[in-house]
Parts: structure tokens; sequence; C-alpha cells
């Protein structure tokens, strides 16, 4: 069974410019997260996705940020315009209830320059 | 509100001694609590998972953690290290309350380095 997969591995992108990122949750896998560890810092929720429907995007940091899920399938994050201190390392992680394992993806990072 | 404290960024040990990884949390309703291990280039993978049942957990890889809700501690614990265990290591809770099962909080990470 194929695990939680993200694209790219990496990316380096000019200030100002948009970066898509995309998360590709277990198979089955209703509940999908998104978490950022900045440089030096500790890794933080950004959203929670249950299917299609934003459960709590709490975490997310501005509206530079904006995520979704069609279909309650793949999940993409785009980042627009992208700054300085949005550099740091993009967790996705599915599982397929409250309270069960969350399985995380290798992380996406991303660089601005 | 949840939070969690890793009291050593880094910890260095000799292949075949003791591993103490130390964990401090505080929540305000009853915690679940994991540790995940990263591996360069790798995802984060789960250790094991304190979610009210028996206070001392076992994991994979020879891990275990005890719960000790009187010290707010959940400290990793391994009793001869190997090469391959030099990885960072997440302690993280999640509040069992109204988001229960949601919301992980990540403590800042130990990176672990064995010696041969």
């Amino acid at each position: 069974e194929a695990g939680v997969t993200q694209f790219p591995s990496h990316s380096v992108i000019e200030k100002g410019q948009t970066v898509t990122l995309r998360c590709d949750p277990i198979s089955g896998h209703d509940n999908l997260y998104w978490y950022r560890r900045v440089m030096g810092k500790e890794i933080k929720f950004l959203l929670h996705f249950v299917k299609e429907s934003k459960q709590d995007e709490s975490g997310m940091p501005n509206n530079r940020f904006l995520a979704e899920r069609t279909g309650g399938t793949y999940s993409t994050l785009k980042v627009q315009p992208a700054e300085l201190e949005d550099s740091g390392v993009y967790f996705c992680a599915s599982s397929s209830g409250p309270g069960t394992e969350a399985f995380f993806g290798q992380g996406t990072r991303l660089t601005v320059v | 509100a949840q939070s969690v404290t890793q009291l050593d960024s880094h910890v260095s040990v000799s292949e075949g001694t003791p591993v103490l990884l130390r964990c401090n949390y505080s929540s305000s309703y009853s915690p679940s609590l994991f540790w995940y291990v990263q591996h360069p280039n790798k995802g984060l993978q789960l250790l094991l998972k304190y979610t009210s049942a028996a206070t001392l957990v076992k994991g994979i890889n020879g891990f275990e953690a005890e719960f000790k809700k009187s010290e707010t501690s959940f400290h990793l614990t391994k009793p001869s290290a190997h090469m391959s265990d030099a990885a960072e290591y997440f302690c993280v809770v999640s509040d069992r309350g109204r988001n229960a099962g949601n919301m992980l909080t990540f403590g800042g990470g130990t990176r672990l380095m064995v010696k041969p």
C-alpha cells in the first residue's frame, strides 16, 4: 500500500512567486493534515481536512496560504505571493479517523530566495 | 491548550549504551502522547503512542516510553543504542478533548547521534 506522498520534494522560488505543494494521502483516509517546520522552530499545525471540508484551519499563518482538497482526495497548498519567512519543510499527514495514527509524507522543502 | 517541551535538542551516545530522550507536556484534557522519528530524507514515522491504557508503552525497534502524570513526563528510552537509531525524535501531544485526535502539537525535536 502506498504511503502519503508529497510533490515536489524540494522547491526553490523567488520572493513574490507562487508555489503549489501537493499531497496524496493514503487511499481511503478521510482526514488530511498540513504541518510546517520553519528553520529552527517546532513543527506547527496548519490545517485539517475531513474529506473535502476544512475542519480546522486555525494554524494557517495568513491569507497568502490557500489549501484545497477537491473531491476529498489529494490536497494542494498554494503560497501566493511567497515571502522569505515561508521557507521551511511542509509536511502532509493522513489518518482514517480522529485519534487514529497519522501517517506522514516525506515533506516538501520550500526555499524562498 | 497543549504544549510539549523536549529538554535536549541534541543527545549523543555510544553504540550499545542506553538512550534517554526527555519530554514534558502540558494539556488541558487527558492527552494522547506519541513519539515520532524522522530519519534523513524520510517521513515522520510513529515509534509508539500512549492513549490511557498501560502507562509503560512499548514501541518499535526496542524503544519504550513511560507516561508519568504526576511529573507530566513521557520520556523515551532504549536499553542499547544502534547506529541505525541516529535520527531526529519528536515528542507529540494530542488533547483528547473536543478536537480529539485532530491537531498534533510537536516538541522541538531531539537529534540523536550514535557514536561507534
